[in-house]
């Protein structure tokens, strides 16, 4: 198994550029959750989705989107990018329950 | 609110020593209590997973504990190394009937341990 995949590793986007981050799983989980890291602070949860079709909102949705069209694959979108979104991004995994979850590698994205 | 405080804010230890990390939370409604190691450039890894009934859990020479009734739990490294240098993150899962439930994050003690 190769876990949760994210790609890609590093990234640089100017102001204004969308860009989608790429995650998978190869564990059939049902539950699938993006996250942002930034200095000082914990992960703080911006999208997730608790099966293939359905997808809400997390703590820090804005200027994101996502969707679930498999079981496997969980993009998230960046509409507009703004210097405030550089950070670093994780994707997780888990079963329902929320029991042992996985986490991707992470994307470092800069937005100059 | 939600939240989970951890303390200290940073750490540094010489290799061999132990070290207990510290995290308080206020969450509900509560299932578990995870600690996660997360290495420089990588995603977190889980060490430890408590549930309500479970006063203590041990990974190798990690020993996470757990005191449901104060709301607090510790993480005590024994004999460090090295490789123990690393950010570790407390973790309270909220997932509660129907299905839903949400992992609300510590801000994580960067731990460095010296030779």
């Amino acid at each position: 198994n190769a876990g949760v995949t994210q790609t890609p590793k590093f990234q640089v986007l100017k102001t204004g550029q969308s860009m989608t981050l790429q995650c998978a799983q190869d564990m059939n989980h049902e539950y699938m959750s993006w996250y942002r890291q930034d200095p000082g602070m914990g992960l703080r949860l911006i999208h997730y989705s608790v099966g293939a079709g359905i997808t809400d909102q997390g703590e820090v949705p804005n200027g994101y989107n996502v969707s679930r069209s498999t079981t496997e694959d969980f993009p998230l979108r960046l509409l507009s990018a703004a210097p405030s979104q550089t950070s670093v991004y994780f994707c997780a995994s888990s079963y329902k329950g929320l029991v042992k979850t996985f986490f991707g590698q992470g994307t470092r994205l800069t937005v100059v | 609110k939600n939240q989970v405080e951890q303390s200290p804010q940073s750490l540094i230890i010489l290799e061999g020593k132990n070290c207990t990390l510290q995290c308080n939370y206020t969450v509900s409604p509560f299932s578990n209590l995870r600690w996660y190691k997360q290495d420089t450039g990588r995603g977190p890894v889980s060490l430890t997973i408590m549930t309500f009934s479970e006063n203590t859990k041990s990974n190798g020479r990690y020993t996470a504990t757990l005191d449901a009734d104060t709301k607090q739990s510790s993480l005590h490294i024994t004999a460090s190394q090295l490789s123990d240098s690393a950010s570790y993150i407390c973790v309270v899962s909220t997932y509660g009937s129907g299905n839903t439930g949400k992992l609300i994050f510590g801000q994580g003690t960067t731990l460095q341990v010296k030779p």
